[in-house]
């Protein structure tokens, strides 16, 4: 079945490090996208690619960073610069082409917590 | 500035009753228009799309939602919950063209048997 598979489900990171969100998509979509959930504020939009080798900052760029090496494939690094990283991170994807009037899919998400 | 507005939080109805989830959109033009499912730890799931057309769209699990222009509203609708209908919901509108979706905060049912 086609998909969006994020892993891990659960992360924790440590004060000062680093940590690296999976995102793969088989679905054959050009666009893909990451957001932050924090309860009572919905969605925000943390970085999104329309095509593989390039990416935009979304709302909430600040702390993150993000490569698109790959069609199928969208990492997310969380860097220590992120003060508040706690949240639950959604990756999400969507064909990218004018007129095509398709929604985003989305994968099950990854937990990430600070120790 | 544009915003989408999801004025439940929380919404409590009992199995069997009827459901109506309100989102009011704040956008120039007629933007695209998405409410999405999300069961607690997992992703979001689509119910149904506006792009133009019949305002009154059908989705899955038997929910519907009617676009009214005049209101800016696009607000979702179930004639009968069942338990599992239980989640939070989310309205998502997309200003034609951009493809990037701004959502609002969501509104958690809770379904009593």
């Amino acid at each position: 079945d086609g998909g969006i598979t994020q892993s891990p489900k659960y992360l924790f990171r440590k004060e000062g490090q680093n940590v690296t969100l999976s995102c793969e998509q088989n679905l054959n979509h050009d666009a893909m996208y990451w957001y932050r959930q924090d309860p009572g504020q919905g969605l925000r939009l943390i970085y999104y690619s329309q095509i593989v080798n390039d990416f935009q900052k979304g709302d909430i760029a600040e702390g993150y960073s993000v490569s698109r090496e790959k069609k199928e494939s969208f990492p997310l690094t969380v860097t220590s610069a992120q003060k508040n990283p706690t949240a639950f991170y959604l990756c999400a994807s969507s064909i990218y082409r004018t007129g095509s009037n398709q929604p985003q899919h989305f994968g099950d998400g990854t937990r990430l917590s600070i120790l | 500035a544009q915003s989408v507005t999801q004025p439940d939080i929380h919404i409590t109805v009992s199995e069997g009753a009827s459901l109506e989830l309100r989102c009011n959109y704040s956008y120039g033009a007629t933007p695209y228009l998405f409410w999405y499912v999300q069961s607690p730890g997992q992703g979001l799931q689509l119910l149904l799309k506006y792009f133009s057309g019949d305002t009154l769209v059908q989705g899955i699990k038997g929910f519907e939602a009617e676009f009214k222009r005049s209101q800016s509203s696009f607000n979702l609708r179930k004639p009968s919950v069942h338990w599992s209908d239980a989640a939070e919901y989310f309205c998502a509108v997309e200003p034609s063209g951009t493809y990037k979706y701004i959502f609002g905060t969501g509104t958690r049912l809770k379904v009593l048997a």
